[in-house]
């Protein structure tokens, strides 16, 4: 049992690249999440999706792109990469029919130049 | 909207002391309360959660917190710390129902000296 699995685990970009972060879980779960973590910021929320064909904008989704095809995948888009994004990216998942407990991918964590 | 306050970003004690993580949230209605825990370059573990059962939660590695609804308050506690113990810990709050989105803390890193 994999859980949530994110790629790239390392990513170096320059300003202006394009590029997708990966996140794939194999429970079945209903609802996923972008987090991103920054230094004494805690983690912010994204984008996040309560099932496939849904997603719905959190607390800082400017930058960022979204969609769910499938109730495993939720892929995360950077059309334009800027400084300002570089941080930690966690995917995070629940069943919808639990208490909101989040299982957490590893994380991957990107540099813009 | 729902918010949540950790007193101390950095918080040390010395191996075998009291371990206290304060926590303060501010909700509309009556939370889920969570305490995760991020060693480093690792992701998030759940620690323990509050869902409106019993006031006091007991979670993994010794670690416990208490639902005290006029403080509003969820802090983390542990009797004696140990050096494994060295990480960030971060409080969340969710709506209950059909809001799964969960706010969380700035974070503590907590440090444990030999």
């Amino acid at each position: 049992n994999a859980g949530v699995t994110q790629t790239p685990k390392f990513q170096v970009l320059k300003t202006g690249q394009s590029m997708t972060l990966q996140c794939a879980q194999d429970m079945n779960h209903e609802y996923m999440s972008w987090y991103r973590q920054d230094p004494g910021m805690g983690l912010r929320l994204i984008h996040y999706s309560v099932g496939a064909g849904i997603t719905d904008q959190g607390e800082v989704p400017n930058g960022y792109n979204v969609s769910r095809s499938t109730t495993e995948d939720f892929p995360l888009r950077l059309l334009s990469a800027a400084p300002s994004q570089t941080s930690v990216y966690f995917c995070a998942s629940t069943p919808l029919d639990g208490a909101n407990v989040l299982t957490f991918g590893a994380g991957s964590r990107l540099t813009v130049l | 909207a729902q918010s949540v306050t950790q007193l101390g970003s950095h918080v040390s004690v010395s191996e075998g002391a009291l371990v206290l993580l304060r926590c303060n949230y501010s909700s509309s209605v009556p939370p889920y309360l969570f305490w995760y825990v991020q060693y480093p370059n690792q992701g998030l573990q759940l620690l323990l959660k509050y869902t409106s059962a019993a006031t006091l939660v007991k979670g993994i590695n010794g670690f416990e917190a208490e639902f005290k609804k006029s403080e509003t308050s969820f802090h983390l506690t542990k009797p004696s710390a140990h050096m494994s113990d060295a990480a960030e810990y971060f409080c969340a709050v969710s709506e209950r129902g059909s809001n799964y989105k969960l706010t969380f803390g700035k974070g503590t890193l907590l440090t444990v000296n030999p």
